[in-house]
């Protein structure tokens, strides 16, 4: 069955350092890959999404993402966080039928 | 401009009654979907729909029910029978619900309590 595991409820970085969400899946195919980003009391942004092709993709707002097949993994990463970037990020996997399934959701934030 | 549109966004309901959560898109999308989401448990499905009068059920629908008569709008009802819907609801649309994957678009929400 189709899964997603993110395995960091919360994570507090300081502003200006580097950031890395932890993201994995378990799909029986190949798996299509996105990562979207939620404000308090909002609804969820696309920051990136994989399909195929180069395994390190580029998203909005500087992020990028890194799939892994040998780890099952689609790890979220930023050089340098915002104040901004205080949010909650959720990981997906959709399957052929365009069914998604999501993570429960990382909850960062950002220290001054 | 293009976008999902969910109202109203705060909601509240007496136990026992009927609601209804509106959704609306101008993005002639043919997929639409209802999530609800809990702190701690991410998003989870109740119903889709791929196309005009048809729509299957989610993950977990007991207690929902939908219609979708129209292309552009995909009303959620949340009947007495649902034993837990204190909830944030999150309605979203793609462009095609048929074979392939299709990234999902959101609207802002609706926050659902019963009194």
């Amino acid at each position: 069955a189709q899964s997603v595991t993110q395995p960091d409820i919360h994570i507090t970085v300081s502003e200006g350092a580097s950031l890395e969400l932890r993201c994995n899946y378990s799909y029986g195919a190949t798996p299509y890959l996105f990562w979207y980003v939620q404000s308090p009391g909002q609804g969820l942004q696309l920051l990136l999404k994989y399909f195929s092709g180069d395994t390190l993709v580029q998203g909005i707002k500087g992020f990028e993402a890194e799939f892994k097949r040998s780890q099952s993994s689609f790890n979220l990463r930023k050089p340098s966080v915002h104040w901004s970037d205080a949010a909650e990020y959720f990981c997906a996997v959709g399957d052929n039928f365009n069914k998604f399934y999501f993570g429960s959701g990382t909850k960062l934030n950002v220290k001054p | 401009d293009g976008g999902i549109t969910q109202s109203p966004k705060y909601l509240f309901r007496k136990e026992g009654q009927n609601v209804t959560l509106s959704c609306e898109q101008n993005l002639n999308h043919d997929a639409m979907y209802w999530y609800r989401q809990d702190p701690g448990q991410g998003l989870r499905l109740i119903y889709y729909s791929q196309i005009v009068n048809d729509f299957q059920k989610g993950d977990i629908a007991e207690g929902y029910s939908v219609s979708r008569e129209k292309k552009e709008s995909f009303p959620l009802t949340v009947t007495s029978a649902q034993k837990n819907p204190t909830a944030f609801y999150l309605c979203a649309s793609s462009i095609s619900g048929g074979y392939g994957v299709n990234e999902q678009f959101f609207g802002p929400g609706t926050r659902l309590t019963v009194l």
